[in-house]
């Protein structure tokens, strides 16, 4: 089973306007966090956002924020005024724990977002 | 600003052939990792290491290898390459576990012919 899904493949927005990537998440572990990547088509990947499991507010970076509901599994990234810049892909990731007591991330598939001018 | 670097942009090898893939970062990181990007699959862990000489599996470690000898070096070794190991290969590092976001390079497209 999928830790982290990212049901969008493909998103558009108009420029200006704002956007809410999907991404729910499967964990029992009580003590996790979930990360926002930004991926242009240059390839290099940009840290947007960090949501730790017992932060009590949601998690914001400029115009990005991160939309926490824990009872959901879900934390959706919401970028406002989308700029033709935000084209990109953009991935998911929850950290968890490994077995030899170290921790890795685990990456959603991504969903491809197109800002139309 | 933390630098990550990988040792070819692309790279094009035959099969059976060994492949090194090296990536260097420059802010004294502890923790380093080796990914591979296909289209629909995301990010895929193949290794990573939290110190010199440490090395863990990651989620698909098959026909993989890493070297750790300093901490700024990480090596990922392809033994034999094969033609589905044909791909893109990231490395990233990070300070620490917990909240601490990891740093990516550039990326090396890896083709095996």
């Amino acid at each position: 089973a999928q830790k982290i899904t990212q049901t969008q493949p493909g998103m558009f927005v108009q420029e200006k306007e704002a956007v809410t990537l999907d991404c729910t998440y499967d964990t029992s572990d009580p003590s996790y966090g979930l990360f926002w990547y930004k991926q242009p088509s240059s390839g290099e990947m940009i840290f947007l956002i960090y949501q730790g499991s017992y932060d009590q507010q949601n998690a914001t970076e400029g115009r990005y924020s991160l939309n926490f509901q824990k009872a959901r599994k879900s934390a959706n990234l919401v970028i406002s005024a989308s700029q033709l810049g935000d084209s990109a892909m953009y991935f998911c990731a929850m950290r968890e724990l490994t077995q030899g007591g170290s921790e890795k991330l685990v990456f959603g598939k991504g969903t491809k977002l197109t800002v139309n001018p | 600003d933390v630098k990550v670097t990988q040792s070819s942009r692309y790279l094009v090898k035959r099969t059976g052939e060994k492949v090194f893939l090296e990536c260097v970062q420059d802010m004294d990181h502890e923790n380093m990792f080796w990914y591979r990007q296909d289209p629909g699959l995301g990010l895929r862990l193949i290794y990573f290491s939290y110190d010199v000489k440490m090395k863990e599996k990651g989620d698909i470690p098959e026909g993989y290898s890493v070297s750790r000898e300093k901490k700024e070096r990480f090596s990922l070794i392809l033994e034999s390459a094969s033609t589905n190991q044909t791909s893109m290969y990231l490395c990233a590092s990070s300070y620490d576990w917990g909240m601490y976001e990891q740093f990516f390079g550039p990326g090396t497209r890896l083709t095996v012919l």
